[in-house]
């Protein structure tokens, strides 16, 4: 069973650089698949931030793809958001998944989500 | 891109069937078999519980079903259960550079 968990800070101000990271346990990230991040606003629905091919390539949103960075570190087995000049737009529950494939749309593992809130 | 379109709440008694539609365009639920729905209770992450429009993970009650027909998406549950309660979300592969467009989420009550 792959297991997902993030961290990172829950309080960001505004303006600054939110970074959160997947720890990945019981499956090697390096070996297949995609993986993602995904935000939900308090009270609101999904939306997908990007995801990170287990061989580097990435793919965004194009509504924050100026803002977002996604990288993987196989050796630690774990990959990270980096999301720039925050506002309190941004304030929303972050979950890290496991994306089967770019196409398909299939999020099959998740972590538990940690929410972040941009307040200065 | 527009997020895709579902009703904001749908109840059942236990025990009925109920169905949430996911109502999108030819460039994302009526052009691909992508579609891929999504449980999730208060406080939690959400759940895969179909992907390629009908598949099932291996796990997810027999009770529930989906299916598509042109450009909407649909997810039938049977024998609703008070565990049932909880908010739905579709989701599809779109050809706009966003690649994935989601739905607007459902809210189900077991009356």
């Amino acid at each position: 069973q792959v297991q997902l968990q993030e961290s990172g800070p829950g309080l960001v101000k505004p303006s600054e650089t939110l970074s959160l990271t997947c720890a990945v346990s019981d499956y090697s990230i390096g070996s297949a698949y995609y993986w993602g991040w995904i935000r939900q606003p308090p009270g609101k629905g999904l939306e997908w931030i990007g995801s990170i091919y287990h061989s580097g390539s990435t793919y965004y949103n194009p509504s924050l793809k100026s803002r977002v960075t996604i990288s993987i570190d196989t050796s630690k087995n774990q990959f990270s958001l980096n999301l720039s000049s925050v506002t309190a737009a941004d304030t929303a529950v972050y979950y890290c998944a496991r994306d089967y494939d770019i196409l398909t749309v299939r999020f099959d593992y998740w972590g538990q989500g940690t929410l972040v809130t941009v307040s200065s | 891109q527009s997020a895709l379109t579902q009703p904001a709440s749908v109840s059942g008694s236990p025990g009925q069937s109920i169905t949430i539609s996911c109502t999108g365009t030819s460039s994302d639920v009526g052009g691909y078999n992508y579609v891929s729905w999504y449980q999730q209770h208060p406080g939690k992450a959400p759940k895969l519980m179909f992907y390629d429009v009908s598949n099932r993970p291996s796990g997810v009650s027999n009770r529930f079903s989906a299916s598509k027909s042109g450009t909407t998406a649909s997810l039938t549950i049977s024998g609703l259960q008070a565990e049932d309660e909880a908010d739905y979300f579709c989701t599809s592969y779109t050809s706009s550079s966003t690649l994935r467009v989601f739905g607007t989420g459902t809210k189900v009550t077991v009356l």
